[in-house]
């Protein structure tokens, strides 16, 4: 298994473009989760979702970022317009059920950087 | 409400235990785990308890639960150098739908 799969590893963009960082989870976990991490901030949950369905969205910090997950091996989260505090490391997580004691698979995160 | 929290730095000499304490506030905590980041990756699973254990060993770490005190440790046996890293203590909760709660994370330096 090859584990969560991110891309891109590095993003460097302007201020203002669209950023669309991926994630292909683990098969057969049906949980996936999107957290950033900054020095100031720690680890924050952005958004997670349960059999592609989108169950809990408060950590999204605005209306300028939203995440989908169209079928079971594929998500995206998108920044539209994109702003230099948006920099920070994004990563993907996926889980099995929840009545499994397995934890979180993360990715190795896209480090996103915004001039 | 849910709070999991950690001493940020740990600083120990190669060779020693380390000893990583976490609190948590949910007694309805069902699972329990160690997560660890290397610099410039993505956390890695290290070890988890479920909450009606006390110990759980494994190679060179020890996980203690104090379920009374909602205290949970991680201890490190003969520390590397390669055990640099970030750690975090997690938690899920009953009926949390696979939701973990993290720590901060605790930054162990390990001193040759």
């Amino acid at each position: 298994d090859a584990g969560v799969i991110q891309s891109p590893r590095h993003e460097v963009t302007e201020m203002g473009q669209e950023v669309t960082l991926r994630c292909k989870p683990i098969s057969g976990h049906d949980y996936l989760f999107w957290y950033r991490q900054t020095m100031m901030r720690g680890l924050e949950l952005l958004i997670y979702f349960n059999n592609n369905v989108p169950i809990d969205d408060s950590g999204m910090p605005e209306d300028r970022f939203s995440a989908k997950m169209p079928n079971a091996s594929f998500s995206t989260l998108k920044i539209q317009p994109s702003e230099p505090r948006d920099s920070a490391v994004y990563f993907c997580a996926s889980s099995p059920p929840a009545s499994l004691s397995g934890g979180y698979t993360f990715g190795s995160g896209t480090r996103l950087t915004v001039v | 409400g849910e709070d999991v929290e950690q001493s940020l730095f740990l600083s120990v000499r190669e060779g020693d235990s380390s000893v990583i304490n976490c609190t948590y506030t949910d007694s309805s905590s069902t699972y329990l785990y160690w997560y660890k980041q290397e610099p410039g990756a993505g956390l890695q699973l290290l070890t988890y308890i479920f909450s009606n254990m006390d110990m759980k060993q494994d190679q060179r770490l020890t996980v203690l639960l104090n379920k009374k005190d909602k205290h949970l440790s991680l201890r490190i046996a003969d520390t590397q150098t390669g055990d640099s890293a970030i750690y975090f203590c997690a938690e899920t909760l009953e009926g949390s739908q696979g939701n973990l709660i993290f720590g901060k994370g605790t930054k162990l330096s390990v001193k040759p």
